[in-house]
C-alpha cells in the first residue's frame, strides 16, 4: 500500500529553523514529483514548494523563496522541507504530496501533515 | 496567475444530491481544475480533474460513481448524488499555471460540505 508519512513538526520561535520529513513507501520514488502544501488553522491550502522527479528542478511560492528549501534522497525515499527565518505567519499543518510530473498532473497522493507552530 | 473562487459553505441532506462551483478568474476559462476531497482529521484526497469538457483522466482511487464533474465557461462543477455521511468535509479545487521558475499550484478556498 502506498503511504505518504510526515513528520519534524513542532513549535518554534520567530525566526526559528525545523526541517520537515515525509516518507515515501510502497511506490517507486524516484519516478514521482513531490509537493510540500499548508494549511493554516481555519484557512484553505496554500502551495508550498515542489521538486522533479531527478532532484535537480525546484520550485517555490513567492512566500517562502528564499526561506525555505525542498529536498529529496531517493536512497531514504524521503522528501525534506528545510523551513528557515520562520515567521508567525508559517503556523500551519504541513502536507507532502506526490505526481507524476510537477506540471500538469493531479496530486494523487497526500499524507496526512505535521504541525509546524511558530510562536514565542 | 489563476484565481479560483468556491463558496464557503455547501450543506445536503443525507441522500439528496450536491453542486459544489469552483469558478476559475476570467482570463483563465480553459484551464482545467482538480477538485480533492478533505475529510475531517485526514489528508486530501484526488477526486478527478475537469475541463470544458467535463472530466480528464480517471477518477482518483476509489471515488465512488456518486461523484461527477462538468466543466462550463468559468465553472467547473463537482457533485455528489445519494450522498452519504461519508461525503462530509471540505472540497478544494485548485490548477496548476505556468512553468519553470513561473510554476504556481493555485488553490480554491475550499467549501465546507455539511450533510444533514
Amino acid at each position: 500500500e502506498e503511504q505518504l508519512v510526515e513528520s519534524g513538526g513542532g513549535l518554534v520561535q520567530p525566526g526559528g529553523s525545523l526541517r520537515l520529513s515525509c516518507a515515501a513507501s510502497g511506490l517507486s520514488f524516484s519516478d514521482y514529483a513531490f509537493f510540500w502544501v499548508r494549511q493554516a488553522p481555519g484557512k484553505g491550502l496554500e502551495y508550498v514548494a515542489a521538486i522533479g522527479s531527478d532532484g535537480a528542478s525546484t520550485y517555490y511560492a513567492r512566500s517562502v523563496r528564499g526561506r525555505f528549501t525542498i529536498s529529496r534522497d531517493s536512497s531514504k525515499n524521503t522528501l525534506y522541507l528545510h523551513m528557515g527565518s520562520l515567521r508567525v505567519e508559517d503556523t500551519a499543518v504541513y502536507s507532502c504530496a506526490r505526481s507524476i510530473v510537477v506540471s500538469g498532473s493531479p496530486r494523487d497522493d497526500w499524507g496526512q501533515g505535521t504541525l509546524v507552530t511558530v510562536s514565542s | 496567475q489563476p484565481v479560483l473562487t468556491q463558496p464557503p459553505s455547501a450543506s445536503a441532506s443525507l441522500g439528496a444530491s450536491v453542486t459544489l462551483t469552483c469558478t476559475v478568474s476570467s482570463d483563465y476559462s480553459d484551464h482545467k481544475v482538480d477538485w480533492y476531497q478533505q475529510r475531517p482529521g485526514k489528508g486530501p484526497r484526488f477526486v478527478m480533474r475537469v475541463g470544458t469538457g467535463g472530466i480528464v483522466g480517471s477518477k482518483g482511487d476509489g471515488i465512488p460513481d456518486r461523484f461527477s464533474v462538468l466543466g462550463s465557461g468559468l465553472n467547473r462543477y463537482l457533485t455528489i448524488e445519494h450522498i452519504q455521511e461519508e461525503d462530509e468535509g471540505d472540497y478544494h479545487c485548485a490548477a496548476d499555471h505556468g512553468s519553470g521558475s513561473n510554476f504556481v499550484w493555485v488553490f480554491g478556498g475550499g467549501t465546507k460540505l455539511t450533510v444533514l
